[in-house]
């Protein structure tokens, strides 16, 4: 399968606990977003890669929030501290550098009691 | 901040029937999108949109982008059980703005 993994599909936690996601973009899209999405409503931006270079990150993003793409591939998403607002699914797509077509994966459904 | 509004924010058809929805904003895009969701999935995308007034067809659904570059509509012709989902709308506010802005979705549900 070539198209965005995420990793987990779901997680479930406790309130207090730190929560990492995965994304592993197309191969060769440079871009890679993060966005999260609560129940009824369309996907929120987050923050945005152009290979390791996190380029902009949205006021939803707080000190709890960081995401890095170290080597300009894959992407970890990490949330400290998670409170119940934070459960949400987690989006992460792929672009390729001068394109305007983003491709999602399947999400990580974050869960936290 | 940005918003698009999306409408209706659901649909009760039978299967057969034709659908249209739309998206209209205050500003001004340079890109508009459409996905499908399904339940637990991400958005797939359906068809993209680069010029004012662009009609695009991929299949039975066909969509538009505005003249006035501030709304877009997608149509989907004979519309049968595998079409049940929520459809969002997605659009980018220039050249340089690499996020998409979503519309609240539209949720199709399709009676056979």
């Amino acid at each position: 399968d070539t198209g965005v993994s995420q990793n987990p599909r779901h997680k479930i936690t406790k309130r207090g606990q730190n929560v990492t996601f995965r994304c592993d973009p197309i191969s060769e899209h440079n871009r890679l977003y993060w966005y999260r999405q609560t129940l009824g409503q369309g996907p929120e931006f987050l923050t945005y890669f152009q290979n390791e270079a996190q380029l902009e990150k949205s006021r939803l993003l707080s000190d709890r929030f960081s995401a890095e793409r170290p080597k300009g591939s894959f992407s970890t998403l990490e949330i400290q501290r998670t409170e119940q607002g934070d459960s949400a699914m987690y989006l992460c797509a792929s672009e390729l550098r001068g394109g305007t077509e983003a491709f999602f994966g399947q999400g990580t459904r974050l869960t936290v009691v | 901040g940005q918003q698009l509004n999306q409408s209706p924010q659901s649909m009760f058809i039978q299967e057969g029937e034709d659908v249209s929805m739309n998206c209209t904003s205050s500003s001004i895009f340079n890109t508009w999108l459409w996905y499908k969701q399904e339940p637990g999935e991400g958005p797939v995308l359906l068809i993209a949109l680069y010029k004012a007034g662009e009609l695009t067809s991929n299949g039975r659904l066909t969509a538009q982008f505005g003249i006035t570059r501030k709304d877009s509509f997608l149509n989907i012709s004979a519309s049968i059980p595998s079409d049940v989902g929520i459809y969002f709308c997605a659009g980018q506010l220039s050249l340089g703005a690499q996020k998409l802005v979503f519309g609240q979705g539209t949720r199709l549900t399709i009676n056979p």
